[in-house]
């Protein structure tokens, strides 16, 4: 089972920026944060992941708190291309365990 | 550099047919692992291959699932005896190292058991 909580779905406007939750509550020393998307009829799509520190990559930045017992993904300008599943992970081993996260919806 | 490749994309089955879905990783790429969306439903990890090996495959149906990565050409997801129930959306990913960080998905097959 997921172990991360995350809104169910969450609305943004086009161009304006975006913070999606996620909550790790379980998390453990040795655990990778993992963010991947799943766009409409596609399948899942790395999106950024970190450990301790925020990551910024040309898709998104990672903020993870420093207890890491939660973490935001920030879409700087949002598109109506980023409409998507987002899903927030932790986990140290080689599979990913998928939650039902959250679903954002970009209106232009 | 390709991504990850699957097919066929589609794939319909009559109940009591076996199912190949074939998943050829990025270049370079030695680690392939299998997920299955149920319909409405979360991704599922199925199994972890390496070239050869099957390395986890706590996520497999203990029957007619069965997978393989032969030292030359694409991992094969197999399922024998379709039943309704195993309509779902198949993805395979790929990686570089033993990690489940930064896993590259490909387009999915989508499997119709009538």
């Amino acid at each position: 089972d997921a172990k991360t909580t995350q809104p169910n779905s969450m609305e943004s406007n086009e161009e304006e920026p975006v913070h999606l939750p996620c909550n790790h509550s379980t998390i453990s020393g040795t655990d990778y944060i993992h963010w991947y998307r799943q766009l409409p009829s596609q399948g899942p799509e790395y999106v950024i992941h970190g450990l301790t520190s925020n990551v910024n990559n040309r898709m998104a930045s990672l903020a993870i708190a420093e207890d890491r017992k939660s973490s935001t993904l920030i879409l700087h300008r949002a598109t109506l291309r980023d409409a998507a599943v987002y899903y927030c992970i932790d986990d140290n081993t080689d599979k990913l365990i998928f939650g039902t996260g959250t679903r954002l919806q970009v209106f232009p | 550099n390709a991504g990850v490749m699957q097919n066929p994309r589609h794939l319909v089955r009559r109940r009591g047919q076996e199912a190949r879905l074939r998943c050829s990783p990025m270049k370079g790429h030695s680690h392939v692992y299998w997920y299955r969306q149920l319909p409405e439903e979360g991704l599922k990890f199925m199994v972890y291959l390496q070239k050869e090996n099957i390395i986890d495959e706590s996520g497999m149906p203990k029957e007619r699932f069965s997978a393989e990565f032969p030292k030359e050409g694409p991992s094969i997801l197999r399922i024998q005896q379709v039943v309704r129930g195993d309509s779902a959306a198949y993805f395979c990913a790929s990686s570089p190292v033993r990690a489940s960080y930064e896993q590259y998905f490909g387009p999915g097959t989508r499997l119709t058991v009538t």
